[in-house]
């Protein structure tokens, strides 16, 4: 069965830090992976996504994900964090090859950038 | 930009009652879902419609329903709301143009007396 996990519940990182938060995946065939965040009384706003191609995928706000086929992981990276990044952020991966839009999401971690 | 609304922000309702949350897109875009989020279980898809009249089940359908009679409207029905189907819920929408990118609405965070 495909899945997808997030083990870390809450990751803490000062300002100006670079900041990871991890997410590994189990699915047969080839893995289509997304990253959203939620801010605060929001809904999920897209970061970015790997389909094929490059391993290292940039998305917005300065995010970007590595895609590691031989690890089954795809961690969200930033070079120095904001305070702003603080939000609940969700790994995605897609369950059916032939519908990449059936999305199988992550339990979320919390990641709390301190000033 | 892609706009997905959704008809409350937060509702409140009592056992047993019938409960209608309404999600519209304005984008023009296939796919719709519904997903609940609840701490610590992260999204879970309850059902997803890939046209207009046509349902299909998620991982977690039992006590919803849902209807689509029009494109860019897509209804999550709660027959007979339950305690434990207090929770946040979240539409998205999606489409091949939006290169499969879903869309999520603000949510509706339902609280079931």
């Amino acid at each position: 069965a495909q899945s997808v996990a997030q083990p870390e519940d809450q990751v803490n990182v000062a300002e100006g830090n670079p900041l990871t938060v991890k997410c590994t995946y189990s699915v047969s065939g080839n893995p289509y992976l997304f990253w959203y965040v939620q801010y605060p009384n929001r809904g999920l706003q897209f970061l970015l996504k790997y389909i094929t191609g490059d391993n290292l995928v940039k998305g917005s706000y300065g995010f970007e994900a590595e895609f590691n086929k031989s690890q089954t992981s795809f961690h969200l990276k930033k070079p120095s964090a904001l305070v702003s990044d603080s939000a609940l952020y969700f790994c995605a991966v897609s369950s059916d090859p032939y519908n990449t839009d059936k999305l199988i999401f992550g339990t979320g971690t919390r990641l709390q950038v301190f000033p | 930009d892609v706009k997905v609304t959704q008809s409350s922000r937060y509702l409140v309702k009592r056992t047993g009652e019938k409960v209608f949350l309404e999600c519209v897109q304005d984008m023009d875009h296939e796919n719709m879902f519904w997903y609940r989020q609840d701490p610590g279980l992260g999204l879970r898809l309850i059902y997803f419609s890939y046209d207009v009249k046509m349902k299909e089940k998620g991982d977690i359908p039992e006590g919803y329903s849902v209807s689509r009679e029009k494109k860019e409207r897509f209804s999550l029905i709660l027959e007979s709301a339950s305690t434990n189907q207090t929770s946040m819920y979240l539409c998205a929408s999606s489409s091949l143009a939006s290169g499969d990118t879903q869309y999520f609405g603000p949510g509706t965070r339902l609280t079931v007396l």
